[in-house]
């Protein structure tokens, strides 16, 4: 079985400030991992994947991510958060085994950042 | 939102009538799933289809069913609709081998059973 936490509700930040949003996962396999964004009444928008290769990657929007194995972690950060960057964050994971379909996803984190 | 659409985009219907939801999407893509979304609980697996007339459950496929007869398209069906079938449906479909990329998602559907 596979899973993911994300371990807060909420992240708070000020502008500017760096950001951090944090994921831990679960699975037997190679982990495929995601990051997602969600606007308010708006669908879920793909910001980046780790497959193989390079532990940190980049997205969209300046967001990176930076892959873990020891700590089967896989934060999103940035450097400067935006007022703008204000929404729900989903980390997600599938394990990348051949038949496997299904991606997991984790509960979300609403990030919030003040002017 | 990658080519795909969903319909309707709002809904309110009683308990106990049929609903079908339908997504569309307009680039060919093998790999099409069905998730709601509830607060406190991200989103959920309800079915997927990995090519026509092929489709499987996912975590919360009880009340559900699928059909795809055409490439393009991907019909949820709630045979008889519940209160806790209220929530936002989202379908979406995946890129890369065997699907296994990222997914891009559609706009939504806001269901409300009363």
């Amino acid at each position: 079985a596979q899973s993911v936490a994300q371990p807060e509700d909420q992240v708070n930040v000020a502008e500017g400030n760096p950001l951090t949003v944090k994921c831990t996962y679960s699975v037997s396999g190679n982990p495929y991992l995601f990051w997602y964004v969600q606007y308010p009444n708006r669908g879920l928008q793909f910001l980046l994947k780790y497959i193989t290769g390079d532990n940190l990657v980049k997205g969209s929007y300046g967001f990176e991510a930076e892959f873990n194995k020891s700590q089967t972690s896989f934060h999103l950060k940035k450097p400067s958060a935006l007022v703008s960057d204000s929404a729900l964050y989903f980390c997600a994971v599938r394990d990348g085994g051949a038949g496997s379909y299904q991606l997991t996803f984790g509960k979300g984190t609403k990030l919030s950042v003040i002017p | 939102d990658a080519g795909i659409t969903q319909s309707p985009r709002h809904k309110v219907t009683e308990t106990g009538t049929p609903v079908t939801l339908r997504c569309h999407q307009t680039e060919n893509h093998r790999y099409m799933y069905w998730y709601r979304q509830d607060p406190g609980h991200g989103l959920r697996l309800i079915h997927y289809s990995y090519g026509v007339k092929d489709t499987d459950k996912g975590e919360v496929s009880d009340g559900y069913s699928v059909s795809r007869s055409k490439t393009e398209d991907f019909l949820l069906t709630l045979e008889s609709a519940t209160s806790s079938q209220t929530s936002v449906y989202f379908c979406a479909i995946s890129e890369g081998p065997e699907g296994a990329y990222e997914q891009y998602f559609g706009p939504g559907t806001r269901l409300t059973v009363t």
